[in-house]
């Protein structure tokens, strides 16, 4: 039973480039979490989505960024014209359909280095 | 803003030693949480939870404690081994007004066990 497939693991960017990170949730879980961990801090909350439906994306920074959950495929966090201090490591966690949201599974997570 | 956090950043034990990590929560409407354990590279790995209805539970080899009146949580960890060698977050979240999935996390506390 797979867990949380996160890719690339590592991943550098130019600034000015665009990132797609890619997040397979655990087999039957339909909601979908990211979290940005800035070097020796803990994970902040970006945005929520179940399929297809975005649902809080009150932690994404307004411009540059933006997540997806497709019907079919993985969740997508797209970045935009990448800057320095987007470089930071992304988790995606997921949970089973329940009201149980707090049981969160996380992946490996991804390394966005800027240069 | 209120926000989770954490009294020691580093703590350094002998192999077979006990060890506590303690964290402090300012918001007083969380009523459950969770210990994490991070080894380097990884995603977070959920250790053990606890409801704002307990002051105490336990697991294998670890014990969380919380305190509402001071707003403190700790983690202890019976006969600490190297594989204990991680980063130890506590997060909190609501469970009440459907925001429960928005965990909050604190910066982190750097375990090191010496054999």
């Amino acid at each position: 039973n797979a867990g949380v497939m996160q890719n690339p693991r590592h991943l550098v960017r130019r600034r000015g480039q665009e990132a797609r990170l890619r997040c397979s949730p655990m087999k039957g879980h339909s909601h979908v979490y990211w979290y940005r961990q800035l070097p020796e801090e803990g994970l902040k909350f970006m945005v929520y989505l179940q399929k297809e439906n975005i649902i809080d994306e009150s932690g994404m920074p307004k411009e540059r960024f933006s997540a997806e959950f497709p019907k079919e495929g993985p969740s997508i966090l797209r970045i935009q014209q990448v800057v320095r201090g987007d470089s930071a490591a992304y988790f995606c966690a997921s949970s089973p359909p329940s009201l149980a949201k707090n049981i969160q599974y996380f992946g490996a997570g991804t390394r966005l280095s800027v240069l | 803003g209120e926000s989770v956090g954490l009294h020691l950043p580093t703590l350094s034990v002998q192999e077979g030693d006990n060890s506590i990590i303690n964290c402090a929560y300012s918001n007083s409407a969380s009523d459950y949480f969770i210990w994490y354990k991070q080894e380097s590279g990884k995603g977070p790995q959920f250790i053990i939870d606890i409801r704002s209805n307990m002051d105490k539970r336990q697991g294998q080899r670890v014990t969380v404690l919380l305190n509402k009146t001071v707003k403190h949580l700790s983690l202890q960890i019976a006969a600490t081994q190297p594989g204990d060698s991680a980063v130890y977050f506590c997060a909190e979240t609501i469970t009440s007004g459907g925001s429960n999935y928005k965990l909050t996390f604190g910066k982190g506390t750097l375990l090191t066990v010496n054999p």
